[in-house]
């Protein structure tokens, strides 16, 4: 069975970093390309990041280019968000998912940005 | 980026009855591979989104009959022949045609009369 696990949120002030992790089993992980998506609190989904497969393609939602960088460690079945400068307006739900189309979704990891 | 507008934004239906939900594009989703990157998704109460649907029709592996997705070009519909309780929740679709980004709709949130 596919499973998602990430982990990594919690509060950071303004300006400060962050690097979340998603652990993944059940799938063979280095042959699967892998997205972020966040959701605030009581809003939609917004994509964020997502990076390919096989050669580590990272492609970013304009509003986090230059401050968040993906990537995955294929050793350790591991996508990871490094984020840096984080706004305000970054507090959210963070979640991982499988494939460019999101076909399968972890259960994510608060990220609240607040002094 | 394309803008998805989904609607109604909020969907009461009656138990047994069906419901529909549009999703519109700003522009056309036909990609030049002659597939159409529209999914849909549901979010039930507290549960992280899962996806129902892919490339406009084809539904997930588990996802019951009773959803069906249709449309073309810049229209698409989401329809449950017959609601349940359990569908109870918010559904998005999403382009993954034009990206980056993906566009996720606003939400539709079923519920039940």
């Amino acid at each position: 069975e596919v499973h998602l696990l990430e982990s990594g949120g919690g509060l950071v002030q303004p300006g400060g970093s962050l690097r979340l992790s998603c652990a993944a089993s059940g799938f063979t992980f280095s042959s699967h390309a892998m997205s972020w998506v966040r959701q605030a609190a009581g809003k939609g989904l917004e994509w964020v990041s997502a990076i390919s497969g096989s050669d580590d393609r990272t492609y970013y939602t304009d509003s986090v280019k230059g401050r968040f960088t993906i990537s995955r460690d294929n050793s350790k079945n591991t996508l990871y968000l490094q984020m840096n400068s984080l706004r305000a307006d970054d507090t959210a739900l963070y979640y991982c998912a499988k494939d460019f189309w999101l076909s399968i979704w972890g259960q994510g990891t608060p990220v609240t940005v607040s002094s | 980026d394309v803008v998805m507008t989904q609607s109604p934004l909020s969907l009461p239906v009656t138990l047994g009855q069906p419901a529909s939900i549009s999703c519109r594009s700003s522009r056309s989703l036909e990609y030049s591979d002659g597939n159409t990157y529209l999914n849909w998704f549901q979010q039930r109460p507290g549960q992280s989104p899962r996806r129902l649907i892919y490339k406009v029709s084809n539904r997930d592996s588990g996802v019951p009959d009773r959803f069906s997705g249709s449309g073309s070009g810049t229209d698409f519909t989401l329809k449950i022949s017959r609601v349940e309780a359990e569908d109870v929740g918010i559904y998005y679709c999403m382009q993954a045609t034009h990206w980056p980004p993906y566009t996720f709709g606003q939400g539709t949130k079923l519920e039940i009369k």
